[in-house]
């Protein structure tokens, strides 16, 4: 069975750093690529960008570029996001979801990850 | 790149069919069959219902199908349903090598 199980909730406060995490099982973590959505309170989803675990090619959205680091550790099967200074905008669910390559749809998503940036 | 545009509610009665419109322009949705639907019952992460356009993912029923006109989208939900109660996103593929959502649209079942 194919799961995506992310880490727990967060909460931060303003100019604190975080990585969230992303560990994939039930099929070959380096044949597809991992992406992260940010979904912020009552709102839509957003596309952040997108890692192949097999040798770390990524793509960021231009809205997220820079704002964050999409990294993936394909030895435990694992992606990350993290944030080197959070900021109370971040605060949001974070979902992490399987594609089979950049273009194609999302056909499987963790669990969410919510992360709350709050003084 | 901006989010595709999506009507931020529609309704419909049980039994009635009901479209969600999803827009983009000449660098996403009208360059690309790429076009995903995705349903979120509120509290819940999304789940693929229409892929590359029109085809639907095993055990979606065929009562929702999807289309492309140009730079437009459109997901069709006939014989609504109380369960189809739900927030929808549409995706597209971009000519920037990412991916990018509609602003989704919630469905509710009068």
């Amino acid at each position: 069975e194919v799961q995506l199980v992310q880490s727990g909730a967060e909460v931060k406060k303003p100019g604190e750093s975080l990585k969230i995490s992303c560990k994939g099982s039930g099929y070959s973590f380096t044949s597809y690529w991992i992406g992260w959505v940010r979904q912020m309170p009552g709102k839509g989803l957003e596309w952040m960008g997108i890692i192949y675990p097999d040798d770390s090619d990524i793509r960021y959205s231009p809205s997220f570029q820079g704002q964050v680091t999409i990294s993936a550790d394909k030895s435990i099967s694992t992606a990350y996001l993290q944030w080197s200074s959070l900021k109370a905008s971040d605060t949001a669910m974070y979902y992490c979801a399987r594609s089979s390559t950049a273009m194609d749809p999302i056909d499987y998503w963790g669990q969410g990850t919510l992360v709350t940036v709050s003084s | 790149q901006s989010a595709l545009t999506q009507p931020p509610s529609v309704s419909g009665s049980p039994g009635q069919s009901v479209t969600i419109s999803c827009t983009g322009t000449s660098s996403d949705v009208g360059s690309y069959k790429r076009v995903s639907w995705y349903q979120q019952p509120p509290g819940t992460a999304p789940k693929l219902i229409i892929y590359e356009v029109s085809n639907r993912p095993s055990g979606v029923p065929d009562r929702f199908s999807g289309s492309k006109s140009g730079n437009t989208a459109s997901l069709t939900i006939s014989g609504l349903q109380a369960e189809d109660e739900a927030d929808y996103y549409c995706s597209s593929y971009t000519s920037s090598s990412t991916v990018v959502f509609g602003g989704g649209t919630k469905l509710t079942v009068i």
